[in-house]
């Protein structure tokens, strides 16, 4: 069990620009998760899928995000015409069942 | 609708003193309950989880937490702190989502434990 693995842990990206995020989840977890935490707040589920179907999608995930797990197994979070209100921590988490289980999360600052 | 409230935003406790971090969760349907633990510039990290079962749940590095469904709490609790404690703790509910096949945590705002030398 190598943990839930995201990079770039880190990413600085000007305004208008776009980024993408990948995570890596535990081997023999089917479910993967997307959350996004802001500064002093708890984090809030953007997306799910169950092996490469995504089954559900939060409001908060506007048309200008869209993720991706070809194959079911790793995913991407891509996010275009970036904002600063996007400025956030991105976590990525799997599960097999009941647990869900984060990784190191990926920092976004845009500027 | 789920939500969950932590009372305390921070919590300042002397070391190898008890501590106490309160949470409170509504909801329609019955729960599973988590606290998670992040360290500074860190994703997180699960502390301990109710699903069902005895109402004290005990977790690692020393902390548990008991799940009471009159007062819907589920408050963490350790003996005594230690330096390396100091941390932000987050408690988060889930309910299973049947159609999606999903559990969906809905976190707190967090509580932010400084463990004073």
């Amino acid at each position: 069990d190598t943990g839930v693995s995201q990079n770039p842990r880190h990413k600085i990206t000007k305004r208008g620009q776009n980024v993408t995020f990948r995570c890596d989840p535990i081997s023999e977890h089917n479910r993967l998760y997307w959350y996004r935490q802001t500064l002093g707040q708890g984090p809030e589920f953007l997306t799910y899928f169950q092996n490469e179907a995504q089954l559900e999608k939060s409001r908060l995930l506007s048309d200008r995000f869209s993720a991706e797990r070809p194959k079911g197994s790793f995913s991407t979070l891509e996010i275009q015409r970036t904002e600063q209100g996007d400025s956030a921590m991105y976590l990525c988490a799997s599960s097999s069942l009941d647990t869900i289980y984060f990784g190191e999360g990926s920092w976004l600052t845009v500027v | 609708a789920q939500s969950v409230t932590q009372l305390d935003s921070q919590v300042p406790v002397f070391e190898e003193a008890p501590v106490e971090l309160r949470c409170n969760y509504s909801s329609s349907v019955s729960v599973y309950l988590f606290w998670y633990v992040q360290y500074p510039n860190q994703g997180l990290q699960l502390l301990l989880k109710y699903l069902s079962g005895s109402t004290l749940v005990k977790g690692i590095n020393g902390f548990e937490a008991e799940f009471n469904k009159s007062q819907t709490s589920f408050h963490l609790r350790k003996p005594s702190v230690h330096i390396s404690d100091t941390a932000e703790y987050f408690c988060a509910v889930s309910d299973f989502d049947s159609g999606a096949g999903s559990y969906q945590l809905t976190f707190g705002k967090g509580t932010k434990l400084s463990v004073i030398p």
